[in-house]
């Protein structure tokens, strides 16, 4: 199984500035997804970051608003740019092992706040 | 596309006792893989069990098992001897070569509430 620090756990912030959350896997990891969860919600997929390109963004999320980077196969982050209080959820990194694997596992997440 | 359908928002269940928490799903592929998480207070996910769909025996992790009914496309979470530290929320997942993404669909979530 693979070892997900996520970080920070948790941020309050003001609306306007951006915020860069960290996803480290303690294994090389083929997929890493960013999902993102408003309060009561499920689990929605912003993105699918992608080693070595550009991440794969889901209908309704942006680049410019949610930039990915994936430098290698153990590694990724999330920014949150320009925040607004409609910015507020938890914010889930995911990995699986590859195509066939038997599991995803998830970060701790990370506790968004925007005032 | 995949679909996972929760229709319990909201459980209560004595401690002790066992819960059901269902879970239905829709998809066209052959294979694929259904999870349960489960996510207390704090955010985090909590990987549970794992049911694969050419499994013929239903899985089970501890307290945990899955009723796994295929026909039925149902993949319900059976929590036995509830314990307090299992108020949680519940996620049902699905995850298959649908596009060729491999991306997990999640449901809407159960919450459950175990009294004492």
């Amino acid at each position: 199984s693979a070892v997900i620090s996520q970080k920070p756990s948790r941020d309050i912030c003001q609306r306007g500035t951006s915020l860069t959350i960290q996803c480290q896997v303690d294994s090389q990891v083929t997929m890493m997804f960013w999902y993102r969860q408003q309060p009561g919600q499920s689990l929605t997929l912003i993105a699918t970051a992608n080693q070595g390109s550009e991440a794969t963004y889901e209908s309704g999320f942006v680049i410019d608003k949610f930039p990915i980077s994936r430098p290698n196969l153990t590694f990724s982050t999330l920014t949150v740019s320009n925040m607004s209080p409609e910015d507020s959820s938890i914010y889930l990194c995911s990995v699986a092992q590859g195509a066939g694997s038997t599991e995803a596992f998830f970060g701790q997440g990370t506790r968004l706040t925007v005032v | 596309a995949q679909k996972i359908t929760q229709t319990q928002p909201g459980m209560f269940v004595q401690e002790k006792e066992a819960v059901t928490l269902d879970c239905t799903y829709d998809t066209s592929d052959q294979s694929y893989g259904l999870f349960w998480y489960k996510q207390p207070s704090s955010g985090e996910m909590i990987f549970l069990i794992y049911q694969g769909s050419y499994d013929e025996q239903n899985a089970t992790e501890g307290r945990y098992s899955l009723n796994f009914q295929k026909a039925r496309k149902s993949a319900n979470l059976v929590i036995s001897a509830s314990q307090l530290g299992d108020s949680a929320m519940y996620f049902c997942a699905m995850r298959g070569p649908s596009g060729g993404s491999y991306i997990p669909t999640f449901g809407r979530g159960t919450s459950l509430i175990v009294h004492p």
